[in-house]
């Protein structure tokens, strides 16, 4: 089982749509979790980081976090064809680097 | 704003040279990372560092060394390219007490070798 798991998609979304993004992980001790975007060509950028159960919203994006059923989510509210990009999740473990999923694409049709 | 640059965007290289990959950072954070990233398989960590002159073998650290002589360069080494190194290389760096490790990426470079 990889320690971070991704359905590597294409996640397909028409323009103003939700984007669900979801994540699993197999690390219970597991702290800190993050989304980056990635879009072709270019290095992973960090949009959003959770520590604690729950919701947290920056503009568009809601990230979600259930440490006992251990997935982290991502939202992407109000979708536009310039979010069409591969999502990767990462998740901090034992050690002080990431450990990253294979990325979920996203493609948002106008 | 952090910002991580790498030494070149696009390397060619041949088959049993020694390559060298340089990564700087300017905002003095204490962890550097050098990834790989090869379609379907994702990002896979190759060292780290959270001091000077400390490294740390990642997943994958067959075939590469580093160095870290200054806190805000940190070296990635292909002792003899083989052309299974044939990848994107990343380096990223974080704070080491900022709460849950932040990283931030350079550009990357595309390696090929032939």
């Amino acid at each position: 089982q990889k320690e971070v798991e991704q359905n590597s998609g294409p996640l397909s979304v028409p323009e103003g749509a939700i984007a669900s993004l979801n994540c699993t992980y197999s690390d219970r001790g597991s702290q800190s979790f993050f989304w980056y975007r990635q879009y072709s060509g270019k290095s992973p950028e960090l949009i959003m980081s959770i520590y604690s159960n729950g919701d947290k919203e920056d503009g568009r994006f809601t990230a979600q976090l259930n440490k006992a059923s251990q997935y982290v989510s991502l939202l992407i509210r109000d979708s536009q064809p310039s979010d069409s990009a591969t999502y990767l999740c990462a998740v901090m473990t034992g050690r002080r680097a990431l450990t990253f999923g294979s990325g979920t694409r996203l493609q948002v049709q106008p | 704003d952090v910002k991580v640059t790498q030494s070149s965007r696009y390397l060619v290289k041949r088959t049993g040279e020694k390559v060298f990959l340089e990564c700087v950072q300017d905002m003095d954070h204490e962890n550097m990372f050098w990834y790989r990233q090869d379609p379907g398989l994702g990002l896979r960590l190759i060292y780290f560092s959270y001091d000077v002159k400390m490294k740390e073998k990642g997943d994958i650290p067959e075939g590469y060394s580093v160095s870290r002589e200054k806190k805000e360069r940190f070296s990635l080494i292909l002792e003899s390219a083989s052309t299974n190194q044939t990848s994107m290389y990343l380096c990223a760096s974080s704070l080491l007490a900022r709460a849950g490790y932040e990283q931030y990426f350079g550009p990357g470079t595309r390696l090929t070798v032939t």
